[in-house]
This record gives structure tokens, C-alpha cells and sequence, in this order.
């Protein structure tokens, strides 16, 4: 059964710190892993991970893939209020393109 | 603009009925899910169709039902079987074929409450 595991669970810090989400999986026929960032409602996709050891950065996030470790790490740094959010990590099988799976999320709470 | 319309963005239901959830998208997506969250876990995948008259179940499909009459349409019925079906129901879409193909866009959710 695949599996992700996203660690913290949830996470307060203050505006202008930097952090790091974790995201473990466990899946047959990896193909990539997906970070989405929910606010309300609809989740918005950030990154799509394929190759290991490449950086995919946008702003102040950034995101990376180890497929030795069987892991990923979102960062955020110069943290603001509106990085507030759930952080969704999904794992997508080569077997079945666009069935994602999808860990627990983790919260990041930014205080001003 | 295109996107995924979802339908009612809350609704409130009695034990024992059955209620509908519409979901639309314009954007000319093969694939469409429905994805059930509760707080504090992450997304669960209910039902996924990758072309029109063809769906499967996903990881807990049991109390629910769907049908993919249209391509731009997948409503979700959450039958009077689901034992415990108050929780925000997402749709989802996403093309094949296409650089991305695999990122799925979301609609606004529709919340269910069971009195």
C-alpha cells in the first residue's frame, strides 16, 4: 500500500523565520511528488519533483527531492502571515498517472 | 476563465438521504476525482474517471456512487450507506498528454454536514 508522511503535523513561527516541511513516501513505480498549498479551499499546486537532487525554487520556496532517502523538504524562507496555509505532499505512481496520494498535510501557522 | 465549478458550497443533510455534489470544468480535462478530507488528514481519493462512461474506486468508495455522462461533468452521490460522510469533498481535474499533465487543479469544495 503506498504510503506519505508528512512531518510536523503542524508548525508556529513567527514572521521572518525560515522553515522546513518533511515528506516521506513509501511507493511502487514512483513517478513524481507534488506540493500543493491549501489556504481556504482549493488546494494550488507549488512544485512537481521528478529527478532527485534538483531544486525547484519559486520566490522565497524551494523544494527537493532525495529518491535515495525516499523523501522531499519544502522551505520557506523570510516567513510573511500569508505563507499560512496546510502544505499538501502527494506521491503519483508511473502505473496510473494522475492518481495521487496524498499525505496528512502539515499547518504552518505565521505570527505577525 | 477556465476552471472547476463545484456545487453547493455547503450543504446540510438528514441521516438516510442521499445527496449529490456536482462538480463541472471547462477545461477540457480527460481525468476527474473526487477526493474526501476531514481535519487534520490529508486528501483521500474516493472515485476517478479517466474518460466519459468509465470511472473506478479509489481508497473509500464505499457509500458513495458517480457517473461521467459528459466529459466536463462528474457529479459524486454520497449515499444513505456512508456511515459517516460529514467532511469537505474536493473535485479535481487533470489532462494527460501534456507537460504537468500529472498536477491536479481543484475546485472550491463542497461542504457536507449530516445532521
Amino acid at each position: 500500500e503506498d504510503k506519505v508522511v508528512q512531518s510536523p503535523l503542524s508548525l508556529v513561527v513567527h514572521e521572518g523565520d525560515t522553515v522546513t516541511l518533511n515528506c516521506s513516501y513509501e511507493v511502487t513505480n514512483f513517478r513524481s511528488l507534488l506540493w500543493y498549498k491549501q489556504e481556504k479551499k482549493a488546494p494550488t499546486f507549488l512544485f512537481m519533483l521528478t529527478s532527485s537532487g534538483i531544486e525547484k525554487k519559486s520566490g522565497r520556496l524551494s523544494s527537493i527531492l532525495d529518491k535515495k532517502e525516499l523523501s522531499s523538504i519544502l522551505n520557506i524562507t523570510a516567513t510573511q502571515t500569508g505563507d499560512s496555509a496546510i502544505y499538501l505532499c502527494a506521491v503519483e505512481r508511473g502505473t496510473n498517472a494522475g492518481k495521487s496520494t496524498f499525505g496528512d498535510g502539515t499547518t504552518l501557522t505565521v505570527k505577525p | 476563465d477556465g476552471g472547476i465549478t463545484q456545487s453547493p458550497k455547503y450543504l446540510f443533510r438528514k441521516e438516510g438521504q442521499n445527496v449529490t455534489l456536482s462538480c463541472e470544468q471547462n477545461l477540457n480535462h480527460d481525468a476527474m476525482y473526487w477526493y474526501r478530507q476531514d481535519p487534520g488528514q490529508g486528501l483521500r481519493l474516493i472515485y476517478y474517471s479517466q474518460i466519459v462512461n468509465d470511472f473506478q474506486k479509489g481508497d473509500i468508495a464505499e457509500g458513495y456512487s458517480v457517473s461521467r455522462e459528459k466529459k466536463e461533468s462528474f457529479p459524486l452521490t454520497v449515499t444513505s450507506a456512508q456511515k459517516n460522510p460529514t467532511a469537505f469533498y474536493l473535485c479535481a481535474s487533470t489532462s494527460f498528454g501534456e507537460a504537468g499533465a500529472n498536477v491536479l487543479t481543484f475546485g472550491a469544495g463542497s461542504r457536507l454536514t449530516v445532521l
